[in-house]
């Protein structure tokens, strides 16, 4: 069976940091691409970084509004990705989910305010 | 950013009826490879999302098959052929071909 469980989530002021962590099994890990979704409190998803397994040199990618601010990174010999979050904003709040692109984790809230 | 526009926002509707929800993309979601990378999932009540369609048409192995997915280019629909209970939730279609891959608003369907 598929699992991918979100951890580190939680209550941040503006302009601190936060790490995500999305340990997973069930599946190959080291050659599925990874994903971070989120989801606002109005309910909109949105796709935020990807990272690409060895093979493809672990290329990762961002949504412009969370470039330079978010890093996904991976432990293929712990079948877990991150999303290590700085500068963060209020509309940072969201529930942030990781998903291979079938499967999707239960999801982690972060809330960022003063 | 590719714009996935989702009609009708909410949906009511007794069990046993059909349902068709509409997803329309601002760009040809037909992508170089000739695959169009569009999806759909459902998001019941406090769950996260759940898998049903991939590329258009092709259910997951779990999905019933009373769901059908059809469409090209920039326009797509899904199809439930008789709605049960647990059907209830907001439906998402999602764009891959393009870059970065973004979602639908989202219909909400609710029974009547």
């Amino acid at each position: 069976e598929v699992q991918l469980v979100e951890t580190g989530g939680g209550l941040v002021q503006p302009g601190k940091s936060l790490k995500l962590t999305c340990a997973t099994s069930g599946f190959t890990f080291s050659t599925a691409w990874m994903h971070w979704v989120r989801q606002s409190p109005e309910k909109r998803l949105e796709w935020i970084a990807r990272i690409k397994d060895k093979s493809n040199n672990y290329a990762t990618d961002y949504v412009e509004s969370v470039k330079g601010r978010f890093t996904i990174s991976r432990d293929d010999s712990k079948s877990s990705v991150y999303l290590q979050m700085n500068s963060l904003k209020e509309e940072d709040t969201a529930t942030y989910y990781c998903t291979t692109g079938k499967d999707w984790g239960q999801g982690v809230m972060v809330t960022v305010s003063s | 950013d590719v714009v996935m526009t989702q009609t009708p926002v909410s949906l009511s509707l007794a069990i046993g009826q059909p349902a068709s929800i509409s997803c329309k993309s601002s760009q040809s979601l037909l992508g170089t490879s000739g695959k169009t990378f569009l999806n759909w999932i459902l998001q019941r009540p406090g769950q996260s999302p759940k898998r049903l369609i991939y590329q258009v048409s092709k259910l997951y192995s779990e999905v019933p098959d009373r769901f059908s997915g059809s469409g090209s280019e920039t326009e797509f629909t899904l199809k439930i052929s008789r709605v049960e209970a647990e059907d209830l939730g907001v439906y998402y279609c999602w764009q891959g071909t393009h870059f970065p891959q973004t979602f639908g608003g989202g219909t909400k369907l609710e029974l009547k």
